[in-house]
């Protein structure tokens, strides 16, 4: 059961165009949700993180949609960038626990 | 601060072998964690701790033994090598208290068992 969707599993964009990647989520008890970059032969990274209670958190070149209703959260990475390209996980934690859910993971890669 | 860190970075274990994934972190974290990384799976919760001499399961612990004797360590032993357990093991700290939540990652240990 996976409690953390996320698509797609790979994606492709051209350098200076917008990526999107896509996370949705069952478990309406999920209280945080961050996103994190992995680049090969590392450990990931937070990247960028947004509470359920606002719609939008912009840092930089990346920003997180938040829909509450449809359980339903985005990245955007706009001007992207050769080095953005790296594996990109969303995640959710519960607000009663020490432990967050990953995505699957979408592996990004900027053509220059 | 050296952050969180693993050892070995590979190794290659035969069936039925055991042998300890070391973890350390120099943060003062209360929490840690053991994800196992597969291809296109995501990470996935082996084991985690909410503080010395406190341990819980996550979502796929068989195979796995765990502990947390002190603040710093929190090692993973696999007792019985299997060929699933071919994997990127990644150990992560978090000081757990919110807003603090989030997770700092070791490099990681390739582990393949043929």
């Amino acid at each position: 059961q996976q409690q953390v969707k996320q698509s797609p599993q790979s994606l492709i964009v051209q350098k200076g165009g917008i990526s999107i990647i896509n996370c949705a989520y069952e478990n309406t008890a999920f209280d945080y949700f961050p996103w994190y970059q992995q680049f090969p032969g590392k450990g990931p990274a937070l990247l960028i993180a947004i509470r359920p209670d606002v719609s939008e958190k912009k840092e930089g070149r990346f920003t997180i949609s938040f829909n509450k209703s449809a359980k339903q959260f985005s990245l955007h990475i706009m001007d992207s960038q050769p080095g953005d390209s790296a594996t990109y996980f969303c995640a959710a934690r519960y607000s009663s626990a020490s432990k967050i859910i990953f995505g699957s993971g979408t592996r990004l890669s900027i053509r220059p | 601060n050296a952050g969180v860190t693993q050892t070995p970075k590979f190794r290659i274990l035969k069936i039925g072998q055991s042998m300890t994934l070391q973890c350390t972190q120099d943060m003062n974290h209360n929490y840690m964690y053991w994800y196992r990384q597969d291809p296109g799976m995501g990470l996935k919760l082996i084991y985690y701790s909410v503080g010395a001499g406190i341990t819980d399961k996550g979502e796929v612990p068989n195979g796995y033994n765990v502990s947390r004797s002190t603040t710093e360590d929190f090692p993973l032993r696999l007792e019985l090598a299997a060929p699933s357990q071919t994997s990127v093991y990644f150990c992560a700290s978090s000081h757990g208290t919110p807003p603090y939540n989030e997770q700092f990652f070791g490099p990681g240990t390739r582990l393949t068992v043929l």
